[in-house]
Order: C-alpha cells, then structure tokens, then sequence
C-alpha cells in the first residue's frame, strides 16, 4: 500500500531563513505527489503537484519541491521564510492509474517562523 | 459557487445522536471524496463518488457511517449514533476525474461529540 512520511511534526525557523520540509514516499510505481497547505480552521490548499516528468515542481507562494525517485523524496522547500508561511504542512501521494484519484496524507509538518 | 462549500461548519453533537454532514462540490466536478481528519492529524479517506456511484467506500470506519451522493452533485455523510471518537473534522473534496488532477477542500465541518 502506498504511504508518506513526513520527517518532523514540527518544524521552527526563523524569518528569511531557508524553509524544508521532508517527504518520503512508499510506492512500486512513482506516484502522483502533492503538498498542501492548511491554515488554523480552514481547509486544505494546493501549493503543487508532480504529475509528470519535470521532477522540479514550483508552487504558489513561491514553494517549490523536488521529486527524487532515488531518494523515494519529495521535500517541500522555500528560499525565505516570511511569517505568513506559518501553518501546517501536508504531503500526500495518489496512485498513478488506479480506480480513484484518492489522496494518501501524510500526518503533517507544523511550522512555526520566528521573527 | 467557486469553491467546495460545506455545512454545517460545527455541529455539536450528543452521544448516540444522529448527524448529516452536506457536501455541495465545485460544478461539473465529477470525483468526490470524504475525508476524516483528527485533531493533529492528516486527514484520512472515507470514500469516494464518481458522479453518483460510490466506488470506494474502504476508508469508512464502521457500518455507522453512511455517504451518499444520489444525482451527482451534492453528498451527504450520515453518521449514526454518534461517539465521541467520532469528534473530527470532516474534509470534502471534489475533482474532475482522472490521476493527477487538483482535488479541491472544502473548509470542513467540525463535529463533536459530547
């Protein structure tokens, strides 16, 4: 069965500072990857996807994220941390030709930035 | 409207009570999923629709849950006899069909169960 695991539940940097969040995916066939992004109380947004051969994704908010099959990774990263990017973090995988499009998560990265 | 929209945003519940939980996905989206998420935790599939047929219903916890989603569009998740490992907060998602594309949240409704 497909799977993710995400390194650290909770993640601290501060303001302008370098932002990664790991990913590890768990899967025979590389899969279809995303990160999403969830603020306190609200739903969960899109910041990417990989869905096909470029293995550099860039996403809103100025995100970007690397698929390494090598590595079974797809680490979420950002040049400079602004305050805003305070929120909770998920990675999710689906499988590449099954029945439904459903979105595996992983347990989620809280991130907190410093001022 | 332009998003998934959800209702009710909290419900309040006593235990053994019954709830629904409505879905109205974004239009013309033919995928829609149900999700369970805990405090603290990623959200976890319950079941999916592709228009009106549920195709995967794996995720649901026990026979007290329900989803239905009859022409298509708008779903219903039904939780009967509610407990308190029920408190969550309930995630619907729609996309249009096929691997890949962008599933789109809802804001959720947060259900406790006292």
């Amino acid at each position: 069965a497909q799977s993710v695991t995400q390194l650290g539940s909770h993640v601290s940097v501060s303001e302008g500072a370098l932002v990664l969040l790991r990913c590890n995916y768990s899967s025979s066939v590389p899969p279809y990857l995303f990160w999403y992004v969830q603020y306190p109380n609200q739903g969960l947004q899109l910041l990417l996807k990989y869905t096909s051969a470029a293995t550099l994704v860039k996403g809103i908010n100025g995100f970007e994220a690397e698929f390494k099959k090598s590595e079974t990774s797809f680490h979420l990263t950002k040049p400079s941390a602004h305050m805003s990017d305070a929120a909770e973090y998920f990675c999710a995988v689906s499988d590449r030709g099954g029945a439904t499009n459903k979105l595996i998560f992983g347990t989620g990265t809280l991130l907190a930035v410093q001022p | 409207g332009a998003g998934v929209s959800q209702s009710p945003r909290y419900k309040v519940a006593k235990r053994g009570q019954d709830v629904a939980l409505r879905c109205d996905p974004i239009s013309g989206h033919v995928s829609l999923f149900w999700y369970q998420q805990a405090l603290g935790q990623g959200p976890e599939f319950l079941t999916y629709f592709q228009n009106e047929a549920q195709l995967d219903k794996s995720g649901l916890p026990s026979d007290r849950f329900f989803a239905e989603r009859p022409e298509g569009s708008v779903s219903t998740l039904k939780i009967q006899r509610t407990q308190q490992e029920d408190s969550a907060v309930y995630l619907c998602a729609s996309s249009l069909r096929g691997g890949g594309n962008t599933i789109y949240f809802g804001e959720g409704s947060w259900l406790t169960v006292v």
